[in-house]
């Protein structure tokens, strides 16, 4: 049974700080892997998207990366800012059409 | 154009009472999914439709839990005899096709069993 495990379970910084968020599944036969951004109260938007051949994908701030070999991904924020303060999900899909997520990384980005 | 939508976005429900969620999901995908999240937790995954039929509802945990979705469109989450441990926030996504599309999700419907 894949498990995704996401550390730290919360972090905070001061603006303009570069971070790294972390994330390892259990098994590595997974079909890509996806990172989202939570706001409190809010639903889930998708942030990146890494299909297994790939092994990174950026979007403006965000860099995600994907190593498939050892179950890992992090998620790379440059420059944070005060708006980026949110719970961020990592999630794998792995062949049955599911995604199974981590329990998440609260950030606070203090101005 | 239009996001997922869910209704409620709240709801208060008395132990033993039935609820039904509604997801309208973004038009022309056809892939929907619904996930159950606790606080402090991930989402879980509860049941996926391709179309109208049920794909994969091996995460409903009972069978108080049952979802349709006549027209391949507008899915219907029903939970009967509610509990207090079936409070959580519901989400629902869709996605335009089934295996490696992102899915979008919706804002969630808040439901509290007291």
């Amino acid at each position: 049974k894949q498990e995704v495990t996401q550390i730290p379970a919360a972090l905070s910084v001061p603006e303009g700080e570069n971070l790294v968020l972390n994330c390892s599944f259990t098994d590595s036969a997974i079909y890509n892997l996806q990172w989202f951004r939570q706001d409190p109260g809010k639903g889930l938007t998708s942030l990146l998207l890494i299909q297994s051949s790939q092994r990174e994908q950026t979007s403006g701030r965000l860099n995600a990366s994907l190593d498939k070999s050892s179950g890992r991904s992090t998620l790379y924020i440059a420059a944070s800012q005060p708006g980026d303060s949110a719970t961020y999900l990592c999630a794998v899909w792995g062949g049955s059409e599911k995604l199974v997520f981590g329990k998440g990384t609260k950030l606070t980005v203090n101005p | 154009g239009a996001g997922v939508s869910q209704t409620p976005s709240n709801k208060v429900t008395e132990k033993g009472k039935y609820v039904e969620l509604r997801c309208d999901p973004i038009s022309g995908h056809t892939a929907l999914y619904w996930y159950r999240q606790s606080l402090g937790q991930g989402p879980e995954f509860l049941i996926y439709f391709q179309g109208t039929g049920a794909a994969d509802d091996s995460g409903l945990p009972n069978d108080r839990f049952f979802a349709v979705r006549p027209e391949g469109s507008v899915s219907t989450l029903k939970i009967q005899r509610t509990e207090r441990g079936d409070s959580a926030v519901y989400l629902c996504a869709s996605s335009l096709g089934p295996s490696q599309e992102t899915q979008y999700f919706g804002p969630g419907t808040r439901l509290l069993v007291l």
